[in-house]
């Protein structure tokens, strides 16, 4: 069975650093493409980075530059380190497995809170 | 980026009723549209990919079709657990963005 645990998330100040974990199980995380995106209080969905398989990385206009997207086969975890963060980055954060064309994302984990407030 | 725009926002509706949702896309996409099912509090549910094909276990009474930059969602018979927020998502072109959401509430 499919699962994705998210975990990091809490409250930090503006300008402060957070890192966001997702523990994958059930498949392996190397040779799929996994994805974070996030969803803002009462807001819709917005994605934010990927990771493929021969790790190359993309990442929403939004978090370039501030956020990185990383995976450790190893551990069946990938990661998103954020960095000078801001209060629109207040979000819950979802990380997701892709299947089939890049975009796809059929399994999703339940998702971890981060709130950017002073 | 392409922009995604569903309607309507809201839709109120009785058990048993046809519900249609529209999703346009700002340029066209082929058939790079996803449905999403998400209830509150809980992640995201793929329910549609490439415009039309139905994610397995999905009910048949959703039916997604379009093309280009005109798509929609159907559920033919609206039942208690449809009452849900539904996102369209277009994978054709980086950044991959969503609608806004159309709430289906009960009428």
């Amino acid at each position: 069975e499919v699962q994705l645990v998210e975990s990091g998330g809490g409250l930090v100040q503006p300008g402060g650093s957070l890192r966001l974990s997702c523990a994958a199980s059930g498949f392996t995380v190397s040779t799929n493409y996994m994805a974070w995106v996030r969803q803002a209080p009462g807001k819709g969905l917005e994605w934010v980075s990927v990771i493929y398989s021969d790790g190359t990385t993309k990442y929403a206009d939004s978090v370039k530059g501030r956020f990185t997207i990383s995976r450790d086969n190893s551990r069946s975890t990938v990661s998103l380190q954020m960095n000078s963060l801001r209060a629109e980055d207040t979000a819950v954060y979802y990380c997701a497995k892709g299947r089939g064309n890049p975009g796809c994302y059929d399994y999703w984990g339940q998702g971890t809170l981060v709130t950017v407030s002073s | 980026d392409i922009q995604m725009t569903q309607s309507p926002s809201t839709l109120s509706a009785s058990v048993g009723d046809r519900v249609i949702i529209t999703c346009r896309a700002s340029q066209g996409i082929g058939n790079w549209l996803i449905w999403y099912q998400q209830k509150p509090g809980k992640a995201p549910k793929l329910l549609i990919y490439k415009a039309s094909t139905l994610e397995n276990g999905v009910p048949s009474r959703f039916s997604g079709s379009g093309s280009g930059t005109e798509f929609t969602l159907t559920i033919s018979s609206l039942q208690p657990d449809d009452f849900a927020t539904y996102y369209c998502q277009q994978y054709n072109s980086y950044s991959w963005t969503f609608g806004q959401g159309t709430k289906v509430e009960i009428k």
